[in-house]
Protein backbone atom coordinates (compact mmCIF):
# COMPACT_ATOMS: atom_id res chain seq x y z
CA UNK A 1 0.00 0.00 0.00
CA UNK A 2 1.13 3.54 -0.90
CA UNK A 3 1.96 5.30 2.25
CA UNK A 4 1.95 9.01 2.81
CA UNK A 5 2.82 10.31 6.54
CA UNK A 6 3.12 13.83 7.53
CA UNK A 7 5.05 14.69 10.39
CA UNK A 8 2.34 16.15 12.79
CA UNK A 9 -1.35 15.65 12.74
CA UNK A 10 -1.54 18.89 15.05
CA UNK A 11 0.58 22.04 15.62
CA UNK A 12 0.15 25.08 17.22
CA UNK A 13 2.50 27.94 16.45
CA UNK A 14 3.01 31.96 17.03
CA UNK A 15 2.58 34.73 15.00
CA UNK A 16 5.99 35.29 12.95
CA UNK A 17 7.92 31.97 13.74
CA UNK A 18 8.94 30.00 10.90
CA UNK A 19 7.01 26.81 10.05
CA UNK A 20 8.02 23.36 8.65
CA UNK A 21 5.35 20.56 7.11
CA UNK A 22 6.87 17.65 6.34
CA UNK A 23 5.79 15.02 3.98
CA UNK A 24 7.02 11.33 3.15
CA UNK A 25 5.94 8.74 0.48
CA UNK A 26 7.51 5.94 -0.06
CA UNK A 27 5.71 4.73 -3.67
CA UNK A 28 8.79 6.49 -5.72
CA UNK A 29 6.35 8.88 -6.80
CA UNK A 30 7.60 11.69 -9.13
CA UNK A 31 4.81 14.30 -8.44
CA UNK A 32 4.39 15.84 -4.65
CA UNK A 33 1.95 18.44 -3.78
CA UNK A 34 0.82 20.47 -0.77
CA UNK A 35 -3.06 21.70 -0.22
CA UNK A 36 -4.79 23.75 1.99
CA UNK A 37 -8.36 22.43 3.16
CA UNK A 38 -10.83 25.07 4.61
CA UNK A 39 -14.29 24.86 5.41
CA UNK A 40 -16.60 25.88 2.67
CA UNK A 41 -13.66 26.19 0.42
CA UNK A 42 -12.71 22.63 -0.33
CA UNK A 43 -8.64 21.87 -1.14
CA UNK A 44 -6.87 24.58 -2.81
CA UNK A 45 -3.08 23.60 -4.29
CA UNK A 46 -0.34 25.78 -2.81
CA UNK A 47 3.05 23.95 -4.86
CA UNK A 48 3.52 21.20 -6.34
CA UNK A 49 7.05 19.43 -7.24
CA UNK A 50 7.21 17.25 -10.31
CA UNK A 51 11.19 16.30 -9.82
CA UNK A 52 13.93 16.55 -7.14
CA UNK A 53 14.79 20.71 -6.56
CA UNK A 54 12.11 21.38 -8.79
CA UNK A 55 8.78 23.44 -8.33
CA UNK A 56 5.85 24.78 -9.22
CA UNK A 57 3.61 27.77 -7.81
CA UNK A 58 -0.05 26.54 -7.29
CA UNK A 59 -3.51 28.86 -6.88
CA UNK A 60 -2.38 30.03 -3.47
CA UNK A 61 1.27 30.30 -2.88
CA UNK A 62 1.48 33.88 -1.24
CA UNK A 63 3.66 33.20 2.24
CA UNK A 64 4.25 29.74 1.68
CA UNK A 65 7.73 28.18 -0.13
CA UNK A 66 8.59 24.47 -0.65
CA UNK A 67 11.60 22.22 -0.77
CA UNK A 68 12.16 18.85 -2.52
CA UNK A 69 16.26 18.25 -1.79
CA UNK A 70 14.88 14.08 -1.89
CA UNK A 71 12.63 12.29 -3.94
CA UNK A 72 10.59 10.99 -1.22
CA UNK A 73 10.35 14.28 0.94
CA UNK A 74 8.49 17.14 0.18
CA UNK A 75 8.55 19.82 2.99
CA UNK A 76 5.83 23.01 2.96
CA UNK A 77 7.88 26.16 4.91
CA UNK A 78 5.78 29.29 6.12
CA UNK A 79 8.39 32.18 6.41
CA UNK A 80 6.51 33.81 8.98
CA UNK A 81 3.11 32.22 9.89
CA UNK A 82 0.03 34.37 10.44
CA UNK A 83 -3.37 33.91 11.94
CA UNK A 84 -4.93 33.65 8.52
CA UNK A 85 -2.35 30.62 7.75
CA UNK A 86 -4.24 28.25 10.32
CA UNK A 87 -5.72 25.52 8.23
CA UNK A 88 -5.54 22.02 7.23
CA UNK A 89 -2.75 20.90 5.39
CA UNK A 90 -2.74 17.99 3.18
CA UNK A 91 0.28 16.62 1.23
CA UNK A 92 -0.61 14.22 -1.13
CA UNK A 93 2.07 11.85 -4.07
CA UNK A 94 1.59 10.43 -7.25
CA UNK A 95 2.62 8.98 -10.51
CA UNK A 96 3.36 11.60 -13.36
CA UNK A 97 0.73 10.58 -15.61
CA UNK A 98 -2.13 12.73 -15.29
CA UNK A 99 -5.11 9.77 -15.01
CA UNK A 100 -2.79 8.08 -12.03
CA UNK A 101 -4.74 9.13 -8.76
CA UNK A 102 -3.09 11.09 -5.79
CA UNK A 103 -2.58 9.73 -2.79
CA UNK A 104 -3.09 12.03 0.61
CA UNK A 105 -1.84 12.04 3.89
CA UNK A 106 -3.42 12.23 6.76
CA UNK A 107 -2.96 15.91 7.37
CA UNK A 108 -1.94 18.10 9.57
CA UNK A 109 -4.23 20.69 11.42
CA UNK A 110 -2.05 23.99 11.92
CA UNK A 111 -3.20 26.65 14.15
CA UNK A 112 -1.61 30.03 13.91
CA UNK A 113 -1.94 32.43 17.41
CA UNK B 1 -8.25 28.63 -15.59
CA UNK B 2 -10.44 25.33 -14.82
CA UNK B 3 -13.59 25.56 -12.15
CA UNK B 4 -15.31 22.73 -10.16
CA UNK B 5 -18.58 23.48 -8.92
CA UNK B 6 -20.56 21.24 -6.38
CA UNK B 7 -23.74 23.21 -5.54
CA UNK B 8 -25.10 20.42 -2.71
CA UNK B 9 -22.98 21.66 0.29
CA UNK B 10 -25.12 18.43 2.43
CA UNK B 11 -27.01 15.45 1.65
CA UNK B 12 -28.91 13.01 3.38
CA UNK B 13 -29.92 9.61 2.55
CA UNK B 14 -31.13 6.55 4.65
CA UNK B 15 -29.14 3.72 4.37
CA UNK B 16 -29.44 0.68 1.35
CA UNK B 17 -30.96 4.05 -0.68
CA UNK B 18 -29.16 5.66 -3.37
CA UNK B 19 -27.95 8.58 -3.87
CA UNK B 20 -26.47 11.17 -6.41
CA UNK B 21 -24.00 13.57 -6.05
CA UNK B 22 -23.62 16.72 -8.39
CA UNK B 23 -20.58 17.80 -9.69
CA UNK B 24 -20.26 20.62 -12.83
CA UNK B 25 -16.94 22.11 -14.23
CA UNK B 26 -15.32 24.73 -16.55
CA UNK B 27 -12.85 24.33 -18.76
CA UNK B 28 -11.93 25.29 -22.53
CA UNK B 29 -9.81 21.69 -22.82
CA UNK B 30 -10.88 18.66 -24.46
CA UNK B 31 -9.15 16.33 -23.14
CA UNK B 32 -8.82 16.09 -18.86
CA UNK B 33 -9.75 13.78 -16.06
CA UNK B 34 -12.61 13.68 -13.56
CA UNK B 35 -12.34 12.59 -9.78
CA UNK B 36 -14.49 11.78 -6.90
CA UNK B 37 -12.68 11.73 -3.78
CA UNK B 38 -13.66 11.07 -0.18
CA UNK B 39 -12.50 12.13 3.12
CA UNK B 40 -14.18 10.43 6.26
CA UNK B 41 -14.40 11.60 9.85
CA UNK B 42 -10.78 10.51 10.03
CA UNK B 43 -9.52 12.68 7.39
CA UNK B 44 -7.43 10.08 5.12
CA UNK B 45 -8.87 11.77 1.78
CA UNK B 46 -9.01 8.67 -0.96
CA UNK B 47 -9.93 8.26 -4.64
CA UNK B 48 -13.36 6.62 -5.29
CA UNK B 49 -13.91 6.78 -8.69
CA UNK B 50 -12.33 8.64 -12.12
CA UNK B 51 -13.13 9.31 -15.61
CA UNK B 52 -11.19 10.15 -18.57
CA UNK B 53 -13.15 13.10 -20.60
CA UNK B 54 -12.79 11.30 -23.93
CA UNK B 55 -13.76 7.66 -22.89
CA UNK B 56 -17.67 7.82 -23.39
CA UNK B 57 -18.81 5.11 -21.04
CA UNK B 58 -19.54 6.03 -17.47
CA UNK B 59 -16.67 4.74 -14.90
CA UNK B 60 -18.13 2.16 -12.40
CA UNK B 61 -16.60 1.06 -9.17
CA UNK B 62 -18.86 -1.43 -7.39
CA UNK B 63 -22.14 0.49 -5.92
CA UNK B 64 -20.01 3.42 -7.25
CA UNK B 65 -21.16 5.01 -10.80
CA UNK B 66 -21.05 8.47 -12.80
CA UNK B 67 -22.95 10.16 -15.18
CA UNK B 68 -20.36 11.77 -17.38
CA UNK B 69 -22.12 14.16 -19.76
CA UNK B 70 -19.45 16.34 -21.32
CA UNK B 71 -21.48 18.90 -23.19
CA UNK B 72 -23.18 19.80 -20.25
CA UNK B 73 -19.88 19.50 -18.40
CA UNK B 74 -21.22 17.71 -15.42
CA UNK B 75 -19.92 14.81 -13.54
CA UNK B 76 -22.07 13.35 -11.15
CA UNK B 77 -21.61 10.20 -8.53
CA UNK B 78 -24.20 8.32 -7.73
CA UNK B 79 -23.97 5.73 -4.51
CA UNK B 80 -26.04 2.84 -4.38
CA UNK B 81 -27.43 0.66 -1.93
CA UNK B 82 -25.82 3.47 0.86
CA UNK B 83 -23.95 2.33 3.98
CA UNK B 84 -22.88 3.73 6.90
CA UNK B 85 -19.42 3.52 5.89
CA UNK B 86 -20.50 5.93 2.91
CA UNK B 87 -20.99 8.69 5.42
CA UNK B 88 -18.42 11.30 4.59
CA UNK B 89 -17.04 14.50 2.66
CA UNK B 90 -17.13 13.82 -0.91
CA UNK B 91 -15.01 16.17 -3.47
CA UNK B 92 -15.40 16.09 -7.13
CA UNK B 93 -11.89 17.22 -8.73
CA UNK B 94 -10.43 17.56 -12.34
CA UNK B 95 -7.65 17.53 -13.70
CA UNK B 96 -5.53 18.51 -17.02
CA UNK B 97 -4.30 15.94 -19.21
CA UNK B 98 -0.96 17.91 -20.18
CA UNK B 99 2.17 17.54 -18.32
CA UNK B 100 1.02 15.30 -15.66
CA UNK B 101 2.91 17.36 -13.17
CA UNK B 102 -0.38 19.43 -12.25
CA UNK B 103 -2.66 19.46 -9.19
CA UNK B 104 -5.99 19.15 -9.01
CA UNK B 105 -8.65 21.41 -9.11
CA UNK B 106 -11.19 20.51 -6.29
CA UNK B 107 -15.21 21.91 -6.13
CA UNK B 108 -16.05 22.30 -1.96
CA UNK B 109 -17.40 19.46 -1.61
CA UNK B 110 -20.50 17.80 -0.19
CA UNK B 111 -20.82 16.00 2.77
CA UNK B 112 -23.16 13.46 3.35
CA UNK B 113 -25.20 11.81 5.46
CA UNK B 114 -26.53 8.37 5.87
CA UNK B 115 -29.37 7.82 7.75
CA UNK B 116 -29.58 4.21 9.76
Amino acid sequence: DVKVTQSSRYLVKRTGEKVFLECVQDMDHENMFWYRQDPGLGLRLIYFSYDVKMKEKGDIPEGYSVSREKKERFSLILESASTNQTSMYLCASGLRSSYNEQFFGPGTRLTVL
Amino acid sequence: AQTVTQSQPEMSVQEAETVTLSCTYDTSESDYYLFWYKQPPSRQMILVIRQEAYKQQNATENRFSVNFQKAAKSFSLKISDSQLGDAAMYFCAYRTSGGGADGLTFGKGTHLIIQP
